[in-house]
């Protein structure tokens, strides 16, 4: 498979469940970005990650938890989520940092906090 | 990071070319002009970057003044599968990973 990959690509859970979501890339990138669209607003940039350490945690509430083991992967655990955090969640990657750089983009995933 | 202005929305007919202008008055001297496309549940996509004069692709091509403070996306011969939204994103290359998409500008193509 090539690309940005994303699983699940639908998730209903309720307010106090524990889920997490999966992102792969397999074009060798050494930056991963996530990032939350919701209904009829622009996308929020939620984490950073370069070369596997955190760059940026934009003011994120805590239920937001992101992992990234290595490059290649980035996950984002979610625990008793709101049902404002329904939304469509974007994993993005990058050769590098930086706004030259095309972020290459997944498909989402769909989240439903009921 | 540069603000951006566009236009909420156009609309136009399968064929014709489609303009979308971006404004962005306070560019710095480092930054370059980015468009993305995002199609409904999907992530955006690049489609096409430059720094100044004029870049063409297959997809597109884009202008950009001498004075940079706006540039032009151009879509030929648009087609009912380029509906979507655009976004015009500014930033500069190594400091501005935090792209700012904004509301982006929906193009509606009717047939």
């Amino acid at each position: 498979e090539t690309g940005v990959t994303q699983t699940p690509r639908h998730l209903v859970m309720g307010m106090t469940n524990k889920k997490s979501l999966k992102c792969e890339q397999h074009l060798g990138h050494n930056a991963m970005y996530w990032y939350k669209q919701s209904a009829k607003k622009p996308l929020e940039l939620m984490f950073v990650y370069s070369l596997e350490e955190r760059v940026e945690n934009n003011s994120v509430p805590s239920r937001f938890s992101p992992e990234c083991p290595n490059s290649s992967h980035l996950f984002l655990h979610l625990h008793t989520l709101q049902p404002e955090d329904s939304a469509l969640y974007l994993c993005a990657s990058s050769h590098t940092l930086g706004a030259v750089n095309e972020q290459y983009f997944g498909p989402g995933t769909r989240l439903t906090v009921t | 990071l540069a603000k951006t202005t566009q236009p909420i929305s156009m609309d136009s007919y399968e064929g014709q070319e489609v303009n979308i202008t971006c404004s962005h008055n306070n560019i710095a001297t480092n930054d370059y002009i980015t468009w993305y496309q995002q199609f409904p549940s999907q992530g955006p996509r690049f489609i096409i970057q430059g720094y100044k004069t004029k870049v063409t692709n297959e997809v597109a091509s884009l202008f950009i003044p001498a004075d940079r403070k706006s540039s032009t996306l151009s879509l030929p011969r648009v087609s009912l599968s380029d509906t979507a939204v655009y976004y015009c994103l500014v930033g500069e290359p190594s400091n501005d990973y935090k792209l700012s998409f904004g509301a982006g500008t929906t193009v509606t193509v009717r047939a």
